[in-house]
């Protein structure tokens, strides 16, 4: 069992370059979300989904775009990649309704912005 | 808007030694968990406390909710060197769709 996988692992890029982060989970969970952590904040959510083809913003959307058009993977992107969106990505993913389940983490994406 | 805070934000220790973290939410919620991030790792689920007054133990590591309160503690008993990491607190918002807000994390170091 993969868990949540996200893929890649590290990339570089370069300012107004843009790139999709792919995250996919194997547990069949409805939710799924994508953070942010940076140095002292803990992690911010982007964006999530509550179920296939929904998505809706979090705490810090602004830069970033999501579809999810298979119940399975969460696609998030940077259309022009900025300075500020240097960070580590992680994915996650939870059953609907089970109140004593967590989220599930990916192992993250570390992503630098040159 | 949830917020949530984390005390200490660093802790050293040395080992054999107890301390305590606390976690503190600014509204009613339904659920806290604590996770655990070892450096350049994913997070581990450590605990989920869902009621006032749950209580929840793993090894040397206890964690309680009072929801009266709105605070939370992870309490380390013992402490060893294997339970250096960052430890981090969330909470639900209200609304059904599991979203999580996260405190800023504990990060400790347990020294020999």
């Amino acid at each position: 069992n993969a868990g949540v996988t996200q893929t890649p692992k590290f990339r570089v890029l370069k300012t107004g370059q843009s790139m999709t982060l792919l995250c996919a989970q194997d547990m069949n969970h409805e939710y799924m979300y994508w953070y942010r952590q940076d140095p002292g904040m803990g992690l911010r959510l982007i964006h999530y989904s509550v179920g296939e083809g929904t998505t809706a913003k979090g705490e810090v959307p602004d830069g970033y775009n999501v579809s999810r058009l298979k119940k399975q993977n969460f696609l998030l992107g940077l259309e022009s990649a900025a300075p500020s969106q240097t960070s580590v990505y992680f994915c996650a993913s939870s059953y609907a309704g089970y109140r004593n389940q967590p989220q599930h983490f990916g192992d993250g994406t570390r992503l630098s912005i040159l | 808007e949830l917020k949530v805070e984390q005390n200490p934000l660093f802790l050293s220790m040395q080992e054999g030694k107890n301390y305590t973290i606390y976690c503190n939410y600014s509204t009613t919620s339904d659920r806290l968990y604590w996770y655990r991030q070892d450096p350049g790792k994913s997070l581990e689920s450590l605990f989920v406390l869902l009621s006032n007054g749950a209580v929840k133990q793993e090894g040397r590591l206890m964690a309680s909710l009072d929801t009266k309160a709105r605070l939370s503690t992870l309490h380390i008993t013992a402490a060893v060197h294997d339970l250096s990491a960052t430890y981090f607190c969330a909470v639900t918002t209200q609304g059904g769709s599991e979203k999580l807000v996260f405190g800023k994390g504990t990060k400790l170091t347990v020294n020999p």
